[in-house]
């Protein structure tokens, strides 16, 4: 029983598509986050919504929208994707703001060919 | 603001041990641990709350020292499994906002 899940797990679409990303956690948890890896490994914080509400949106190209149904689901649409899109990007959940563990999708790994 | 990890990356041979650091230059309310075996989703290990507890999972345990502003993963008796990068996280205020170090790459060898 997948708890975060992250559809789909490979991408490979051409520069200037529009794509989107879908995550959706059975948790019931009320935090939900987009974190972009590049080939260095860093964990970059794109976006973080608590119930619904955006709560943190990091220096990211407008390109990048997020959208949340619900608290147990959020998207992330990309529009007129570049070459420098291309890394992995994960999905995460937390039971709240606060000193609480995250648990993560398995990943989308993003190819902008 | 991002805490510093260090070693960058570390060698063992199975059954040795390994500690790792991540320091930040501000005050902390917590630290959390995760790690990420290649081609996966990192995964959490555990967090500490600032009071200088330390914590264990499995033999693997981590300390944080309030005032230094510093906390350490400590790696006993490491396994073959054990390899992979390791992050930390720090959280510096009520915003709650996670911080990510650059992590750090353990390889076991047999």
């Amino acid at each position: 029983d997948t708890a975060v899940s992250q559809t789909p797990k490979y991408l490979v679409t051409q520069m200037g598509n529009d794509k989107s990303i879908k995550c959706e956690q059975n948790l019931g948890h009320d935090t939900m986050y987009w974190y972009k890896q590049d080939s260095k490994k860093f964990l970059k914080i794109m976006f973080s919504y608590n119930n619904k509400e955006l709560i943190i949106n990091e220096t990211v190209p407008n390109r990048f929208s997020p959208k949340s149904p619900d608290k147990a689901h959020l998207n992330l649409h990309i529009n007129s994707l570049e070459l420098g899109d291309s890394a992995v990007y994960f999905c995460a959940s937390s039971q709240t703001l606060g000193n609480y563990g995250y648990t993560f999708g398995s990943g989308t790994r993003l190819t902008v060919v | 603001q991002q805490p510093v990890q260090s070693p960058q990356a570390v060698i063992l041979r199975e059954g040795e041990d390994a500690v790792i650091n991540c320091s930040s230059s501000k005050a902390l309310y917590s630290v959390h641990w995760y790690r990420q075996k290649h081609g996966e989703a990192p995964v959490f290990l555990m967090i500490l709350l600032k009071g200088g507890e330390q914590k264990g999972h499995e033999k693997i345990s981590a300390s944080f020292n309030e005032k230094k502003q510093q906390s350490s993963l400590y790696l006993t008796a490491s396994q073959l499994s054990y390899s992979g990068t390791y992050f930390c996280g720090t959280i510096m205020d009520s915003n709650y906002q996670l911080i990510w170090g650059a992590g750090t790459k353990l390889i076991i060898k047999p």
